[in-house]
């Protein structure tokens, strides 16, 4: 089964970091660009990164530019996001996707960021 | 940025009846659209991909069209399960999503 599992995330104090990774299965992930998507509580999707399939190229929504970054491990067939000096609006339920040929064909379950004191 | 404009934001119906989502973009996008549907607590389902490609294993009631800046999503009879959250998006240039559509039952 084709699948993308995504871990790490959890509650954290405004200006302290996580690292999320998203784990795939059932396909290479080399062979494809892999995007984040974040939703907070309530609200519609938003783009945060993506990073093409072999790593050397990333890009970042402008929110999270200089404190974000988007890596991969094609050898684990996994990704990551590190998210550092996190802010109470990144909130959010984080999703890794796959970009196909056929748009975002497939997410992850999603992982639960919370930034409060 | 791409700015993606839903409408309606809520949308009551009733089962067997046909709804129209419609999607605009802040600038030309082409066909790079795709329609998601979202239920609580899940990822989004891709639906339709490049404007009016429908993705494999979705019901054939669902179909999507328009080009450049307007693009409308149909559901020919609605059924039970349809009952959920539309997002449209663009994937143009990098990613980003219309504030959804609430499909409510009437």
């Amino acid at each position: 089964e084709v699948q993308l599992v995504e871990s790490g995330g959890g509650l954290v104090q405004p200006g302290g970091s996580l690292r999320l990774s998203c784990a795939a299965s059932g396909f290479s992930l080399r062979s494809f660009w892999i995007h984040w998507v974040r939703q907070a509580p309530g609200k519609g999707p938003v783009w945060v990164s993506r990073v093409n399939s072999d790593g050397s190229t990333t890009t970042y929504a402008d929110s999270v530019k200089g404190r974000f970054t988007i890596s991969r491990d094609n050898a684990k067939n996994t990704l990551y996001l590190q998210l550092n000096s996190l802010r109470a609006e990144d909130t959010a339920v984080y999703y890794c996707t796959r970009a196909g040929l056929h748009a975002f064909d497939v997410w992850g379950q999603g992982t639960m960021v919370t930034v409060a004191s | 940025d791409i700015q993606m404009t839903q409408s309606p934001s809520t949308l009551s119906a009733s089962v067997g009846d046909r709804v129209t989502i419609t999607c605009r973009a802040s600038q030309s996008i082409d066909s790079w659209l795709a329609w998601y549907q979202q239920k609580p607590g899940k990822a989004p389902k891709l639906l339709i991909y490049k404007a009016s490609s429908l993705e494999s294993g979705v019901p054939s009631r669902f179909s999507g069209s328009g080009s450049g800046t307007e693009f409308t999503l149909t559901i020919s009879s609605l059924q039970p399960d349809d009952f959920a959250t539309y997002y449209c998006q663009q994937y143009d240039i990098y990613s980003s999503f219309g504030q959804g559509t609430k499909l409510e039952i009437k």
